[in-house]
């Protein structure tokens, strides 16, 4: 079946600019994650879906981030304002309901700020 | 809150060699999970330890949770090129019986083989 998917795969867009990120979860996964990692380095927690819930947002840095997540299935990253610091690969993932929570991660988006 | 430690951050090894990398939670975990990246790859879930004290094997890859559910390790036999990368250890807090969706990652040990 078809994994975890992202778009784009890369973006280059100019400081100042808003950006927005898609993922598109595993069907059937009720768990959705965003994730930024900087070159060589680990994984950033940014924010957390899970059902209906209200998002675990606490990752977030800074308020020009938001991200919404429709009908329980894709989710879209905003970031408002880029800045260069923003750049990095961010990264998506899921997990089915049923489990031991393992997640399966998309591709990636490169973003670019310049 | 919760941090994930892993040590080494780095560790070249010459093709042949075991290679292993250490991680360590500030927290009890209900459960421990690895992950591999390969260079310019995504993290891919390699495999999860729930009981303490638990090993598991995956061919050259043996994998350890600690008596007290806050340490792990992973051990790789007779390193191949194709063990580049980026291994992460990963766990949920355990939290009087329910274990939460989100993950702590580890900062990961990078590993490079020499041929």
């Amino acid at each position: 079946g078809a994994g975890v998917s992202q778009s784009p795969s890369n973006k280059v867009t100019e400081k100042g600019k808003d950006v927005e990120l898609r993922c598109d979860p595993i069907s059937g996964h009720t768990a959705l994650y965003w994730y930024r990692q900087s070159l060589g380095q680990g994984l950033e927690f940014l924010i957390y879906f899970q059902g209906n819930s209200a998002p675990d947002k606490s990752g977030l840095p800074s308020d020009r981030f938001s991200a919404e997540r429709t009908g329980g299935s894709v989710s879209t990253l905003t970031i408002q304002r880029t800045q260069q610091e923003d750049s990095a690969v961010y990264l998506c993932a899921s997990t089915s309901p049923t489990g031991g929570y393992e997640q399966y991660f998309g591709p990636g988006t490169r973003l670019t700020v310049t | 809150g919760q941090q994930v430690m892993q040590i080494p951050q780095y560790q070249h090894v010459q093709e042949g060699e075991d290679f292993t990398t250490y991680c360590n939670s500030s927290t009890t975990l209900s459960n421990i999970q690895w992950y591999k990246q390969r260079p310019g790859g995504h993290p891919v879930f390699l495999i999860q330890l729930v009981k303490s004290g638990e090993v598991k094997k995956q061919k050259r890859l043996t994998f350890q949770f600690g008596e007290a559910k806050k340490n792990s390790s992973l051990h790789i036999t007779a390193t191949q090129t194709t063990d580049v990368g980026t291994y992460f250890c990963a766990g949920p807090p355990w939290a009087g019986g329910t274990s939460y969706g989100k993950l702590t990652f580890g900062q990961g040990t990078i590993l490079t083989v020499h041929p």
